[in-house]
């Protein structure tokens, strides 16, 4: 079964970039990958998905090795509000599987 | 705007008594999620259902059973609370297809004295 790890926390300055790794040995072919952003008292929200390789949207980009063993969330120059818990998951048709999540803490 | 909502923010109830925890969503999703969040463990999935009358279990479904009558509302049933089940309750909804965005609510936070 697949499993997710990822560091249990993070700190960076307003304005660096940030990058979260996640590592996910067994994930199966036709496995995607997910991000998610949560807020105290919040459900978690949608980041961005990819497969392999590399994809990009307003808000992140995800780099994805040739071997999907892990991929990256990386955030472009941060700012306060960017203080969260980001989960990654490894996600098919018939599994969904939570990483325990990185507390990403931005100092000003 | 899309929109899944709890019927409940905090909830306080006995050892022993049967709780209800109402989902509903208004974006017509087939797959609708229900997990527990806690400290350090991250979230769990309970259960989840792909559409109407169907339920799967998840990772940790003891002590949780659901109800899926209709496709607007996915209902977490615990028949027996106990202290242990103590946590955030999220509900998530999905579309399936080429994406796996969940849309999740606010949370139920339960608590069983």
């Amino acid at each position: 079964l697949a499993k997710t790890t990822q560091p249990i926390s993070m700190d960076s300055y307003e304005g660096q970039e940030v990058n979260i790794t996640c590592s996910h040995n067994n994930i199966a072919t036709n496995d995607y990958i997910t991000w998610y952003q949560q807020f105290p008292s919040q459900g978690p929200r949608f980041i961005i998905q990819g497969y392999k390789t590399k994809v990009t949207n307003e808000v992140a980009s995800l780099f994805i090795p040739a071997d999907r063993k892990s991929s990256t969330l990386s955030l472009p120059r941060v700012s306060l509000s960017d203080t969260a818990v980001y989960y990654c998951l490894v996600v098919g048709d018939d599994k969904i599987i939570f990483g325990k999540g990185t507390r990403l803490h931005i100092l000003p | 705007d899309v929109k899944v909502t709890q019927s409940s923010r905090y909830l306080v109830k006995r050892t022993g008594e049967k709780v209800f925890l109402e989902c509903v969503q208004d974006m017509d999703h087939e797959n609708m999620f229900w997990y527990r969040q806690d400290p350090g463990l991250g979230l769990r999935l309970i259960y989840f259902s792909y559409d109407v009358k169907m339920k799967e279990k998840g990772d940790i479904p003891e002590g949780y059973s659901v109800s899926r009558e209709k496709k607007e509302r996915f209902s977490l049933i615990l028949e027996s609370a106990s202290t242990n089940q103590t946590s955030m309750y999220l509900c998530a909804s999905r579309r399936p297809g080429t994406s796996y965005e969940q849309y999740f609510g606010p949370g139920t936070r339960l608590t069983v004295t």
